[in-house]
């Protein structure tokens, strides 16, 4: 099975960096992605990664590192509409299913 | 126009109804899948369809059931509603490559 911890809440403060963990316990491990979901709103798709090392996408960039079951979500320059839940989800090995975390809900204030 | 339209977005019924919730998807994705999502609980997975011939079961499929009427639709029915099943609802589609996995606006239903 597997088991995705992600802290539940956290605030940070417009343009600032912002950094949220994911850690994993999987039987086996084929991917890691990054979702943004607004409030009421579909998950929408901000990175993947499979081997490890970082992954940039503009102020949105995403580590890996698979012998430590551990990921995170970096996003610089903080703006108010980064407002919602960031949810971490795992691949298993031979599958396409996703399994998710809970999700963390990030508050941007002034 | 959305790649993955889910109707109703709302819905408000009562214990014991038969309830459908349709997704459709314009992407030319082969994969499919339900999920729902309970505050706190993060998405779970209900069913899941790799072509019009293959279906699976999620992980908390009790309750439900599905049908892929083509490579575009697939829907999730609720047999007999109950209010534990009042929650929001996503559809996603996915290529053979897996990933990523796109989602619908979403399905609020609410049963009393």
């Amino acid at each position: 099975g597997q088991n995705i911890d992600q802290p539940t809440e956290m605030t940070a403060t417009e343009g600032a960096i912002v950094q949220i963990n994911c850690t994993y316990q999987t039987s086996g491990f084929n991917g890691l992605f990054w979702y943004q979901q607004h409030a009421g709103e579909a998950p929408t798709f901000l990175s993947y990664n499979v081997l490890d090392g970082l992954e940039e996408k503009g102020r949105f960039s995403s580590f890996l590192s698979r012998s430590k079951g551990y990921s995170y979500l970096l996003l610089k320059e903080l703006q108010m509409k980064d407002s919602a839940s960031y949810l971490c989800a795992v691949r298993g090995a031979g599958s396409y299913q996703l399994t998710f975390g809970k999700g963390t809900k990030l508050s941007v204030i002034p | 126009d959305a790649d993955v339209t889910q109707t109703p977005r709302n819905r408000i019924t009562k214990t014991g109804k038969r309830i459908m919730l349709e997704c459709s998807q314009t992407k030319g994705h082969d994969r499919m899948y339900w999920y729902r999502q309970d505050p706190g609980l993060g998405l779970q997975l209900i069913y899941y369809s790799f072509d019009v011939k293959d279906i699976n079961k999620g992980e908390i499929s009790d309750g439900y059931s599905v049908s892929r009427q083509a490579q575009a639709k697939f829907s999730l029915s609720l047999e007999s509603a109950i209010p534990n099943q009042t929650a929001l609802y996503f559809c996603a589609t996915s290529d053979r490559g897996g990933q990523p996995q796109h989602f619908g606006d979403g399905t609020r239903l609410s049963i009393l």
